[in-house]
């Protein structure tokens, strides 16, 4: 299957700075990227939905200000974490799809993000 | 898009098919069935998919029903490295998924 990377893969960072992942898809142009976070023994949870070029668009409940997201590039897509808090640790995974009819999303492995 | 419904867990032995059930009574015509899985602290990792008719591939088999209301998908041969949680997904074409909470399973030895 297509390759999605993220990257870091785990990211330790102090309360009130902002934190960067990316993930890029490195096999395939992703005309769309998607956000998720994920909370321990718990299902993954949609954030938002980014095409390339055009503004993210978030889920209910979820603070655009808070958590920017870019797509810049088919295979680029950042999610930056802003102010964070403790209560922004989590798991982030991403995933991307292709342009094309039946194409199934594929997903990064994954961010830790720790906030101390 | 439409719920689904399935079991919070199964266990399965090794070497035995593993059959996950879903329910989806309210699909509609023009979405998908999807299967990922998900090993502990990994992304989840797609499985299989289809709309109508049954599918096969290398990982698995999904099997829908007539109406459409129920699929199941079959792990032939379990080993414990497919011990996961495994997300049945009904989506339109687009990528955007909204995963329940799919269902535990652990192959045991």
């Amino acid at each position: 299957g297509a390759v999605v990377s993220q990257h870091p893969s785990w990211v330790i960072c102090k309360s009130g700075t902002s934190v960067k992942i990316e993930c890029r898809s490195l096999d395939f142009q992703a005309t769309t990227m998607f956000w998720y976070r994920q909370f321990p023994k718990k299902s993954l949870m949609l954030m938002a939905t980014s095409n390339e070029g055009s503004k993210a668009t978030y889920e209910q409940g979820v603070e655009k200000d808070k958590f920017l997201i870019n797509h810049a590039s088919l295979t680029l897509s950042t999610l930056t974490v802003t102010s964070a808090h403790p209560e922004d640790s989590s798991f982030y995974i991403c995933s991307a799809i292709g342009q094309g009819a039946e194409t199934e999303a594929f997903f990064g492995q994954g961010t830790r993000l720790t906030v101390v | 898009d439409a719920k689904t419904t399935q079991p919070p867990s199964m266990d399965c032995a090794e070497g035995r098919a593993a059959n996950l059930p879903c329910n989806h009574s309210t699909i509609s015509g023009n979405e998908y069935v999807y299967w990922y899985r998900q090993i502990h602290s990994q992304g989840p990792q797609y499985i299989i998919h289809g709309l109508k008719n049954n599918e096969t591939n290398e990982m698995a088999s999904l099997i829908i029903t007539e109406d459409r209301k129920s699929s199941t998908l079959i792990l032939p041969h379990a080993t414990l490295r497919d011990t996961a949680v495994y997300y049945c997904i009904v989506s339109r074409v687009e990528g955007k998924l909204i995963f329940g909470q799919g269902t535990e399973l652990s192959v045991k030895p």
